[in-house]
């Protein structure tokens, strides 16, 4: 069973526009949640966690994510977008020692 | 501190061939685990280790063997190569043994069976 879904497969920003990617989760517990960015044909680099606590959490490369448990959701957001942010992003969640990924969500930045 | 490398960067094999995928991590972490990506359907863990001398299934494991003798290695063995196994495949470590910390990934390894 799936335990991550993201529902956008590719967006489309203009440079310096807002970006948000949605995340949603099926797991009872307080989940581990994980945001992860790909660049064209390299490795996975981590953006940000959530483990416990404040449920907004700040990243690298100025995402930010928000947990938000009664919607079983954990959006990724960045304020301006920069030709760099071009790429594919995936969400994860661990559940037994088992890191699921969502699908990905492809991101074009447009000048 | 080299992270996670793996070996080779690519490789082409005919169907019912036998390889194997290297992984070695330098950053002495409990928990590795392989990975493989395919188009539209993100990444799906294959077999995982808590530490040396365990291992267990993930996601997709069938086709595919692993072995953990060493902190630092664990290889995939795939035992008869299908072309439905053509995908990118990547190692990643962690430094607790649960995997709930940030995973580190190599660059990743292109197979493709014909």
């Amino acid at each position: 069973a799936q335990s991550v879904t993201q529902p956008d497969i590719h967006i489309t920003v203009s440079e310096g526009a807002s970006l948000e990617l949605r995340c949603n989760y099926s797991y009872g517990a307080t989940p581990y949640l994980f945001w992860y960015v790909q660049s064209p044909g390299q490795g996975l680099q981590l953006l940000l966690k959530y483990f416990s606590g404040d449920t907004l959490v700040q990243g690298i490369k100025g995402f930010e994510a928000e947990f938000k448990r009664s919607q079983s959701s954990f959006n990724l957001r960045k304020p301006s977008v920069h030709w760099s942010d071009a790429a594919e992003y995936f969400c994860a969640v661990v559940v037994d020692y088992k890191l699921s990924f969502g699908a990905g969500t492809t991101v074009t930045v447009r000048a | 501190n080299a992270g996670v490398t793996q070996t080779p960067k690519f490789q082409v094999l005919k169907t019912g061939q036998s390889m194997t995928l290297q992984c070695a991590q330098d950053m002495n972490h409990e928990y590795m685990s392989w990975y493989r990506q395919d188009p539209g359907m993100g990444l799906r863990l294959i077999h995982y280790s808590v530490g040396a001398g365990i291992t267990d299934q993930g996601e997709v494991p069938n086709g595919y063997n692993v072995s953990r003798s060493t902190t630092e290695d664990f290889p995939l063995r795939l035992l008869s190569a299908a072309p439905s196994q053509t995908s990118v495949y990547f190692c990643a470590s962690s430094r607790d043994g649960s995997g709930s910390y940030e995973q580190y990934f190599g660059p990743g390894t292109r197979l493709t069976v014909t």
